[in-house]
């Protein structure tokens, strides 16, 4: 079946710092790729999506690309705040009603 | 306004009590869910109602049932609870594989569950 596996946390950065947060999938169709946010407290907020291959989608700094020859959707951002400390899912859906999320990875940022 | 919004936020129980958490959305979407999250943040989808049908069940105990008395609603009743049962429940609603959404998940801001 679909999955997805995302790098392991958590991730430590300071301040303006770069961050990549790796994410791969396996789907048997042309999945459309997600990674969500959630911040402390809060339910999860879609951040970006790529809905076929070669795509990027960007949102807020964060930006990640759909790569179907290496099955991957990274998230990177070239500078992180304080404020982007939380908690990142990566995600698909293939069509139907299910929507697969890695296990999350969090992350902290220090000032 | 609130979009997803669930009732009530925090839930604090004895084992073998039953209740209740309900979800609402005023997005106007046709398909409703529950998610599980565990103390390690997995997030672990439990069921799905599209146009107030029932399209996912995964498997979970038939101590779980969920109900939906129309598009806007759904709701999650918890019977003889348990220790394992202590979770965050998430509510979300999506507008199905539609060209423009491709399932695009809005969640509520979760129920933090204790059962002691």
């Amino acid at each position: 079946g679909d999955s997805v596996t995302q790098m392991e946390g958590p991730v430590t950065l300071s301040e303006e710092a770069f961050l990549t947060i790796n994410c791969t999938y396996t789907a048997t169709g042309y999945p459309s790729l997600f990674w969500y946010v959630q911040y402390p407290g809060e339910g999860l907020q879609l951040l970006l999506k790529a809905t076929k291959a070669d795509d990027k989608g960007s949102n807020k700094g964060f930006e990640a690309t759909y790569r179907k020859e290496t099955t991957s959707f990274h998230l990177e951002k070239g500078s992180v705040q304080v404020s982007d400390s939380a908690v990142y899912f990566c995600a698909l859906t293939d069509g139907g009603f299910k929507t697969i999320f890695g296990a999350g990875t969090r992350l902290f940022v220090k000032a | 306004d609130t979009a997803v919004s669930q009732t009530p936020k925090y839930l604090v129980t004895q084992m073998g009590n039953d209740k209740s958490i309900k979800c609402e959305q005023n997005l106007g979407h046709d398909t409703m869910y529950w998610y599980k999250q565990d103390s390690k943040k997995f997030l672990k989808i439990m069921f799905s109602y599209n146009n107030k049908e029932l399209i996912i069940n995964e498997t979970v105990p038939n101590r779980f049932s969920p109900k939906s008395p129309d598009k806007a609603h759904l709701n999650l009743h918890i019977n003889s609870l348990e220790l394992g049962d202590s979770a965050v429940y998430f509510c979300a609603s999506s507008q199905g594989w539609a060209v423009s959404s491709y399932n695009e998940q809005f969640f509520g801001p979760g129920t933090r569950l204790t059962v002691l």
